[in-house]
């Protein structure tokens, strides 16, 4: 069974920019979840995804979006770039919340 | 706003040291689990308990969650060097809406 997907693995852009990050669950998890992890912050919650709905959502800016699709692939948006969005953006897939989250390897996001 | 607190942040031992990490929290959480991540991957899960009291053992590593449910430790017998990484406990709140993520504990174990 394939694991969690991400891309790209690494990104750069620069302040004001806008990114897209991609994420395709295991087969059949319909969760789907997006972390922030910074060395100061540590793992941060964004938001949750289930059957195309917005579940649960952390505390962060409205620069922050997500969606999910009806195949459960779940993409991230983040406009208008700071240098301190410069972190390493895990998604995580369940079967149906958060009893058992299964990690993707991450999108490492630099803004200069 | 429900916080994790781990402890300690940083652990460098040698091969063959026992050591222990903790997880406190003021408030409960009916779950938590206890993941291990490794430099440029994600968190991979290693236990989760749920019951108060609750003692997990995993080959070396041994888990407990706290009577009250808001705190739990993850003992490691005779460490290898195979156990470095990010170990990072997490709670589920009782609503089982929100996992909370502790800061981590980065451990280097030393051949």
């Amino acid at each position: 069974k394939a694991g969690v997907t991400q891309t790209p693995r690494y990104l750069i852009k620069t302040r004001g920019q806008q990114v897209t990050l991609s994420c395709s669950p295991i087969s059949g998890h319909r969760s789907v979840s997006w972390y922030q992890q910074t060395p100061g912050q540590g793992l941060q919650f964004l938001f949750e995804y289930f059957s195309e709905t917005q579940r649960n959502k952390g505390n962060f800016p409205g620069r922050f979006s997500g969606r999910q699709f009806s195949n459960s692939r779940s993409e991230m948006n983040v406009s208008t770039l700071e240098l301190g969005d410069s972190a390493l953006y895990l998604c995580a897939s369940s079967p149906g919340g958060n009893e058992k989250l299964f990690f993707g390897s991450g999108t490492q996001l630099s803004v200069l | 706003t429900q916080l994790l607190e781990q402890s300690p942040q940083f652990l460098s031992i040698q091969e063959g040291e026992n050591l222990t990490v903790y997880c406190n929290s003021s408030s409960v959480f009916s779950s938590l689990q206890w993941y291990r991540q490794e430099p440029g991957e994600g968190p991979v899960l290693l236990v989760t308990v749920v019951t108060g009291g609750e003692v997990k053992k995993l080959k070396r590593l041994t888990f407990q969650f706290g009577d009250a449910r808001k705190d739990s430790s993850l003992h490691i017998t005779a460490a290898q060097p195979g156990d470095t990484g990010l170990y990072l406990c997490a709670g589920v709140d009782n609503a089982g809406n929100m996992l909370t993520f502790g800061g981590g504990t980065r451990l280097m174990v030393k051949p």
